[in-house]
């Protein structure tokens, strides 16, 4: 099973600065079968970054995606106030079972 | 519009079953693979399951492989849960998601671009 370890936990920043989200797997994830997800409480996740980099249907270009191999980074360029909530990454592909991360909180500072 | 509900859920008492279930609109439902993830209260997210279109690809989760069924009815655009021997740790929202992309003969080769509400199991004496 890949293991999908998520840093920080929480990150506290203010509206406008930069968001940089770690998801480091625990062997290489192959042809960069990685998702980025956001949750709001009391909410459905939501698809952010397919394919380690390419942007879901409707997700603002704020958001951006990178890596390959073991580690993957989500960036958000301005915090906007919706977007403090927690983000997942997810691996899918010819590892079974797709396994989440624990998450990383973005919290308002 | 695509959408996914959930159904099914409920209070039940450890060791009996439940069966959760999934309606699909705004989308040829035949089209895609789909997938159970449940969340914990207060925990993360945590993939349950996957079936791929034609339901000749499924796998399941470790922690429930020979407890739980996950199927799927074309002519209900609806996808099922069959979770039999239901433990205290199975307690959780469960999600309904569709696979983002369409045609593929395995379930697990793309991300998950909607989900459902989901429906809540309690498992519990």
């Amino acid at each position: 099973e890949v293991v999908l370890t998520q840093s920080p936990g929480t990150l506290s920043l203010s509206p406008g600065e930069r968001a940089t989200l770690s998801c480091r797997a625990s062997q290489s994830i192959s042809s960069s079968y990685l998702a980025w997800y956001q949750q709001k409480p009391g909410q459905a996740p939501r698809l952010l970054i397919y394919a380690a980099s390419s942007r879901a249907t409707g997700i603002p270009d704020r958001f951006s995606g990178s890596g390959s191999g073991r580690d993957f980074t989500l960036t958000i360029s301005r915090l906007e106030p919706e977007d403090f909530a927690v983000y997942y990454c997810q691996q899918y592909g010819d590892s079974t079972p797709l396994t989440f991360g624990g998450g990383t909180k973005v919290e308002i500072k | 519009e695509v959408q996914l509900v959930e159904s099914g859920g409920g209070l039940v008492q450890p060791g009996r079953s439940l069966r959760l279930s999934c309606a699909a609109s705004g989308f040829t439902f035949d089209d895609y693979g789909m997938h159970w993830v449940r969340q914990a209260p207060g925990k993360g997210l945590e993939w349950v399951s996957g079936i791929s279109w034609n339901s000749g690809s499924i796998g399941y989760a470790d922690s429930v492989k020979g407890r739980f069924t996950i199927s799927r009815d074309s002519a209900k655009n609806s996808l099922y849960l069959q979770m039999n021997s239901l433990r205290a740790e199975d307690t959780a929202l469960y999600y309904c998601a569709k696979s983002h992309g369409s045609g593929s003969s395995y379930y697990q080769y793309n991300a998950m671009d909607v989900w459902g509400q989901g429906t809540t199991v309690t498992v519990s004496s």
